[in-house]
């Protein structure tokens, strides 16, 4: 059975920094690119960013870029988001999600980051 | 990168059918074959339902179905099941390795 359980979300001041974990298990891990995706609570999905399987490849949505870095340890089957200058509009569930097929076919729970002074 | 628009609701009785539209441009939905949906619970994960536009994943009832015109996507459920009652998103590829959602839509069954 696929699994992805991510980690690491807290309340943190504007400004700070924080890194999500997301661990993963049922398939294997460094044949597949993999996202992360946002969501603030009772709104819609905003794509985060992609590593490509062996980490050599990333990218990121605009909202993100030069603040967030995504990497992965295909060692440990684990996926991680670096997030530094956070701010309000931050705020929200992260979920990493397994890419497939242009897709992104299973889902983790997510981690609940919120920004606040 | 602007989401793509969905209507904010739809609805039908059991056993009837309902469309959803997502709209976007010709830099995502319009410019490539990569449009999938997915179903919301209240409290749950996304589910995968419908990939590169018209594909079923395993397991993905046959009442779910996909198309596209131009800058615009679909998805139709018909028969109508009270399961079938959540939140569904688009989400398109956008090119150089990027991707967008749409707005979502609540679906309600009467």
């Amino acid at each position: 059975e696929v699994q992805l359980v991510e980690s690491g979300g807290v309340v943190v001041q504007p400004g700070g920094s924080l890194r999500l974990s997301c661990a993963t298990s049922g398939f294997t891990f460094g044949d597949y690119g993999m996202h992360w995706v946002r969501q603030v609570p009772g709104k819609g999905l905003e794509w985060v960013s992609l590593i490509s399987w062996d980490g050599g490849r990333t990218y990121y949505a605009d909202s993100v870029k030069g603040r967030f870095t995504i990497s992965r340890d295909n060692n440990k089957n684990s996926l991680y988001l670096q997030m530094n200058s956070l701010r309000p509009e931050d705020t929200a569930l992260y979920c990493c999600t397994r890419g497939t097929n242009w897709s992104f076919d299973y889902w983790g729970q997510g981690t609940l980051v919120t920004v606040s002074s | 990168q602007s989401a793509l628009t969905q209507p904010p609701s739809a609805s039908g009785s059991p056993g009837q059918s309902v469309t959803i539209s997502c709209t976007g441009t010709s830099s995502d939905v319009g410019g490539y074959n990569y449009v999938s949906w997915y179903q919301q619970h209240p409290g749950k994960a996304p589910k995968l339902m419908i990939y590169e536009v018209t594909k079923r994943p395993s397991g993905v009832p046959d009442r779910f179905s996909g198309s596209k015109s131009g800058n615009t996507a679909s998805l139709t459920v018909s028969g109508l099941q009270a399961e079938d009652e959540a939140d569904y998103y688009c989400s398109s590829y956008a090119g150089s390795y990027k991707y967008v959602f749409g707005t979502g839509t609540k679906v309600t069954v009467l």
